[in-house]
């Protein structure tokens, strides 16, 4: 059964929104979560790393302030995307892991749809 | 992180061995070789993972070169349902983030 989860799998809303979309781990503690973002027929692209208790790491070239973080829990991870545009519509991915065990899971993903 | 590199895509016949490369010449000592593969509108689903050597499970079998700058994800019996995109990735023991790279595109004919 899925170990890592991810809610909502779906979501449609207006160019001006913000969007928050939850990653829990089931059945382990995650200190890191990782978040990821995937375009249409385009490989995964890691978009920050989930701290427990800690500010998140983010990639280069991803805004910290339209894509906000949270990790309050060893088992909650919270991506929201702030004023979303069309332009922010993708599939979005989380993924964790137990701590110095493999492998590492991976969410099923929630699709993002800003009209 | 190293890179690794395979082909865009790869077409099998149902029921028959797939034999899927992954190039990593690069590689370090301490990159652990990691295969998933990701379903249409899904997240990536693990597959195996090994060091040094060949490596088998339920899903599929691991063969690393003895030099480990490539390996081979072993399909043993084709079904329809392993039409996916596969990704092989390098990580280091100690590092937790995975960089995909384009994968391969697997192609299941009836």
């Amino acid at each position: 059964g899925a170990v890592v989860s991810q809610h909502p799998s779906w979501v449609i809303c207006k160019s001006g929104t913000s969007v928050k979309i939850e990653c829990r781990s089931l059945d382990f503690q995650a200190t890191t979560m990782f978040w990821y973002r995937q375009f249409p027929k385009q490989s995964l692209m890691l978009m920050a790393t989930s701290n427990e208790g800690s500010k998140a790491t983010y990639e280069q070239g991803v805004e910290k302030d339209k894509f906000l973080i949270n990790h309050a829990s060893l088992t909650l991870s919270t991506l929201t995307v702030t004023s979303a545009h069309p332009e922010d519509s993708s599939f979005y991915i989380c993924s964790a892991r137990d701590l110095n065990r493999e492998p590492q899971h991976f969410g099923d993903g929630t699709r993002l749809s800003i009209l | 992180d190293a890179k690794t590199t395979q082909p865009n895509s790869m077409e099998s016949n149902e029921e028959e061995p797939v034999h899927l490369p992954c190039n990593h010449s690069t590689i370090s000592g301490t990159d652990y070789i990691h295969w998933y593969r990701q379903l249409p509108s899904q997240g990536p689903e693990y597959v195996i993972h090994g060091l040094t050597s060949n490596v088998n499970n339920r899903m599929a079998s691991l063969a690393i070169a003895e030099d480990r700058k490539s390996s081979t994800l072993i399909l043993h019996r084709a079904t329809l349902r392993d039409a996916a995109v596969y990704y092989c990735i390098l990580r280091d023991r100690a590092g937790n983030q995975f960089y995909f790279g384009t994968g391969t595109s697997l192609t299941v004919i009836p």
